[in-house]
């Protein structure tokens, strides 16, 4: 069973570009969330996704930042206009539902991520 | 909203001997605490993890703790091996979002 897929593992951009992160949950997972790590900094939340659906985008910032799980293929996480500060390891992680019916939280698996460098 | 601290920052450990590393977190209404291993230039693997509605969980060499009245839990890893070399992570959420602490750079001595 395959686990969660993220590519490319390493994007290079120049300033004011786009950046396009891809991701796959595993089989059977249908909640997708986004973190961000900056170097030797721990994860932070960005986005969490369902089907067609945005569920909590608290930690995105407003501007040049998109994310979107369609029906058919990937999540994806834009960013417009890449900046410099935009430059970390952008990390997918997937679980099979988002609270179980006991009320308590369901497994978030993660994938490799994508690395970010932006020139 | 959640904050997250934990420590030590890095922690040295002679092979054989046992780690523990210490997480506090601030709502007390979260409910679930995972704990994350991160090796080198790759994605954060869940370790284990407690619900709220437990005090303690074992996975062979590894156990968590958890005090809901101090809102703190820790990680115990004993007869440590070469290979528990790695970041580590604990986090805290309240429904589908989790929130870091900064990790643990653990080292194993040979």
């Amino acid at each position: 069973n395959a686990g969660v897929m993220q590519n490319p593992r390493h994007l290079v951009r120049r300033r004011g570009q786009e950046a396009r992160l891809r991701c796959s949950p595993m089989k059977g997972h249908s909640h997708v969330y986004w973190y961000r790590q900056l170097p030797e900094e721990g994860l932070k939340f960005m986005v969490y996704l369902q089907k067609e659906n945005i569920i909590d985008e608290s930690g995105m910032p407003k501007e040049r930042f998109s994310a979107e799980f369609p029906k058919e293929g990937p999540s994806i996480l834009r960013i417009q206009q890449v900046v410099r500060g935009d430059s970390a390891a952008y990390f997918c992680a997937s679980s099979r539902t988002g609270t179980s019916g006991s009320g308590f939280y369901n497994e978030q698996f993660f994938g490799p991520g994508t690395r970010l460098t932006v020139l | 909203g959640e904050n997250v601290e934990q420590h030590p920052s890095t922690l040295s450990v002679q092979e054989g001997d046992s780690a523990v590393i210490k997480c506090t977190y601030s709502d007390s209404a979260s409910n679930y605490f995972p704990w994350y291993k991160q090796e080198l230039g790759k994605g954060p693997q869940l370790i284990i993890d407690i619900r709220s509605n437990v005090g303690e969980k074992k996975d062979q060499r590894i156990a968590v703790t958890l005090n809901k009245t101090a809102k703190h839990f820790s990680l115990h890893i004993t007869e440590t091996q070469p290979e528990d070399s790695a970041v580590y992570f604990c986090a805290a959420s309240l429904n589908e979002k989790l929130t870091f602490g900064t990790g643990t750079r653990l080292t194993i001595i040979p």
